[in-house]
């Protein structure tokens, strides 16, 4: 497995930014970072990825370091509906996603 | 964006029945699917890769017989769990890669099955 390192939960004040880090010591030099997010009960949703360049779109961006060992979802302001489980997972040349344990958002009005 | 449609998003079954789960995409083809299952409060445990017209990939520790996987068509896979018991009862998941997209894997919406 891919492995990716994420504290099990953090807190936000709705509208203030929030950064949601992540360590993949292991990456190769072809993984991809790949972040999800996922509501209860539901499917994981895309948010964004990048292989070593930071990336933005318009739900976030992505801030990779330049050994790649670590990266950072940075979701601008926070509202409550970013409130989730955030994935971060490495893709492998077989395009299989390893999930780890994920990052729990609170968001606080 | 591309969908993926599961089918039923919910299911109650009694112990030893067969439950079949529908995995399409609806507007990219797939050669390519998985399937996660997801236990309460935990994160997706990949199951198997299900490859358009050959034999599904198990991962370590996955029964194959008990879960079987058919992926006949470019834009949809099965998932049949096969007499099912309760500790079967889960949130099972699929999703598709759409390769002609921007390398983004799309997730269904998952189904929930109940086995008493």
């Amino acid at each position: 497995d891919a492995k990716t390192t994420q504290p099990n939960s953090m807190e936000s004040n709705e509208e203030e930014p929030v950064h949601l880090p992540c360590n993949h010591s292991t990456i190769s030099g072809t993984d991809y970072i790949h972040w999800y997010r996922q509501l209860p009960s539901q499917g994981p949703e895309y948010v964004i990825h990048g292989l070593t360049s930071n990336v933005n779109n318009r739900m976030a961006s992505l801030a990779i370091a330049e050994d790649r060992k670590s990266s950072t979802l940075i979701l601008h302001r926070a509202t409550l509906r970013d409130a989730a489980v955030y994935y971060c997972i490495l893709r492998r040349a077989g395009n299989q996603f390893y999930f780890g344990t994920g990052t729990s958002l609170t968001v606080i009005p | 964006g591309a969908v993926v449609s599961q089918h039923p998003s919910w299911v109650i079954c009694k112990s030893g029945t067969s439950v079949k789960i529908e995995c399409r995409s609806l507007d990219f083809q797939a050669t390519t699917m998985f399937w996660y299952r997801q236990f309460p409060k935990q994160s997706l445990m990949l199951m198997a890769t299900s490859n358009e017209g050959s034999k599904a990939t198990y991962e370590q520790g996955v029964e194959k017989d008990k879960f079987l996987i058919n992926h006949a068509s470019l834009t949809l896979s099965t998932l049949t769990v096969t007499s099912a018991h309760p500790e079967d009862s889960s949130f099972y998941i699929c999703s598709a890669w759409d390769r002609g997209g921007a390398g983004e894997l799309f997730f269904g919406e998952g189904s929930r099955l109940t086995v008493l």
